[in-house]
């Protein structure tokens, strides 16, 4: 059974914090990575695809760092605003399943001003 | 392109009655997913297809719910009879094989 997990849960900082949270999947067997942001009463919208071991992406104050080897993916968002405020999402795709994705239970981030 | 677009928004029925949601996937994509959002269980896959062709339902709660898929731009999720229980934001979603999925809007389902 392919596990993904994410920590913490949930995570509330202050207007202006950095934050990081983790995912760990599955290290075999591995092709990708997404991250999703989730904003309440909308749809996930994805955030980053990541591929390479050490590879490492940014999107404004938002980046994302890759360990194949170990099976973990970090989210780094610098100086947060209430505007993060969404659930982040990591999603491990099953190559021979036409990229039939495995969600972690996310965690929920408050970003309080 | 418009993006996933899904209908109703909302819909409010009774137990026992038919509903049907429908979904038109990006242009091109050859891959369309039928989720469900719930406060217990999260986002949980209820089927996927591939080039129309339905690849994995083992996530399809019961005989109750059925997904076709006629051609490569639309998709409905239908539920016959509903309870209460089947209330839910069902999310429909298209990816390209292998690249991150694009999800619409949802539906917001309300069994009374």
């Amino acid at each position: 059974i392919l596990n993904v997990e994410q920590s913490p849960q949930s995570l509330h900082v202050q207007e202006g914090d950095s934050t990081n949270f983790t995912c760990s999947f599955p290290s075999s067997n591995f092709y990708a990575l997404h991250w999703y942001r989730w904003e309440t009463a909308k749809s996930p919208e994805a955030l980053f695809v990541m591929t390479l071991n050490g590879d490492e992406k940014k999107k404004g104050r938002i980046s994302a760092t890759l360990n194949t080897k170990e099976g973990y993916s970090y989210l780094y968002i610098k100086g947060s605003q209430p505007e993060d405020s969404a659930t982040y999402l990591c999603a491990f795709p099953i190559y021979n399943q036409g990229g039939k994705l495995i969600f972690g239970q996310g965690t929920e981030l408050s970003v309080k001003p | 392109d418009a993006g996933v677009i899904q209908s109703p928004r909302h819909e409010v029925t009774e137990m026992g009655q038919e509903v049907t949601l429908r979904c038109k996937p990006i242009s091109g994509h050859d891959y369309l997913f039928w989720y469900r959002q719930t406060m217990m269980r999260g986002l949980e896959l209820l089927i996927y297809f591939n080039n129309n062709v339905p690849i994995d339902d083992s996530g399809m709660p019961e005989d109750r719910f059925s997904a076709k898929m006629p051609n490569a731009s639309f998709s409905t999720l239908k539920i016959q009879p509903s309870e209460p229980r089947d209330s839910a934001v069902y999310f429909c979603a298209s990816s390209l094989t292998r690249n991150e999925q694009f999800f619409g809007p949802g539906t917001r389902l309300t069994v009374l």
